[in-house]
């Protein structure tokens, strides 16, 4: 069975600091990586994707993430947020069938 | 740019009663799907809908639930008697040929008093 852990679940950060929100996943099968961002009273945005080739992936909004098999993780980076950064953020995988296997979020709080 | 749409906005409900959810996905869209997300909780799989059948379904997804595609544009998640644990956020999704990147609307959220 799939699974994904987001230890942290409350991220405070200063406007213009880097931030890095953690995520690792189980799987038995080959996986396809997501984050999604949900703004307050707003529904799921997708910010980025894992599906193959490069383990580095850019999204929207400056965010990246890098896929690391070794480590089973999808860590999200962005190096220097904005107040409108602050959101809950989700981390997800999906494997042989479509269905998306969510993390708990992280809620990133950004401070001026 | 296209987007997956979810009305009503909020859905209050007593007991008991049955509660019709409705979706327009995007409309080349071929797989559709329902989510929910309990107050403070995570999100959480429901239901995948592809050629107008049930492709898979999670545990919570018992009898009183049901999907329909009823025309072309419009997917309908109905809960034929209401519980109060079934007060949550509801978020439809919809995915293209490419199947794994899944759009998602904006949500109903669902109260049962």
């Amino acid at each position: 069975a799939q699974s994904v852990t987001q230890l942290d679940s409350q991220v405070p950060v200063f406007e213009e600091a880097p931030v890095e929100l953690r995520c690792n996943y189980s799987s038995s099968v080959s996986v396809y990586l997501f984050w999604y961002v949900q703004y307050p009273n707003q529904g799921l945005q997708l910010l980025l994707k894992y599906l193959s080739g490069s383990t580095l992936v850019k999204g929207i909004n400056g965010f990246e993430a890098e896929f690391n098999k070794s480590q089973t993780s999808f860590h999200l980076r962005k190096p220097s947020v904005h107040i409108s950064d602050t959101a809950e953020y989700f981390c997800a995988v999906s494997g042989a069938t479509n269905k998306l296997i969510f993390g708990t979020g992280t809620l990133l709080a950004v401070q001026p | 740019e296209p987007e997956v749409t979810q009305t009503p906005s909020h859905q209050v409900t007593q007991m008991g009663q049955e509660v019709i959810l409705r979706c327009v996905p995007i409309s080349n869209h071929l797989y559709f799907y329902w989510y929910r997300q309990i107050l403070g909780q995570k999100v959480e799989f429901l239901v995948s809908f592809y050629n107008n059948e049930i492709s898979e379904k999670s545990e919570i997804f018992d009898d009183q639930f049901s999907v329909e595609r009823p025309d072309g544009s419009n997917f309908t998640l109905k809960i034929r008697s209401t519980k109060l644990e079934d007060s949550a956020m509801y978020f439809c999704a919809s995915s293209g040929p490419g199947r794994h990147e899944q759009f998602f609307g904006p949500g109903t959220r669902l109260t049962v008093l």
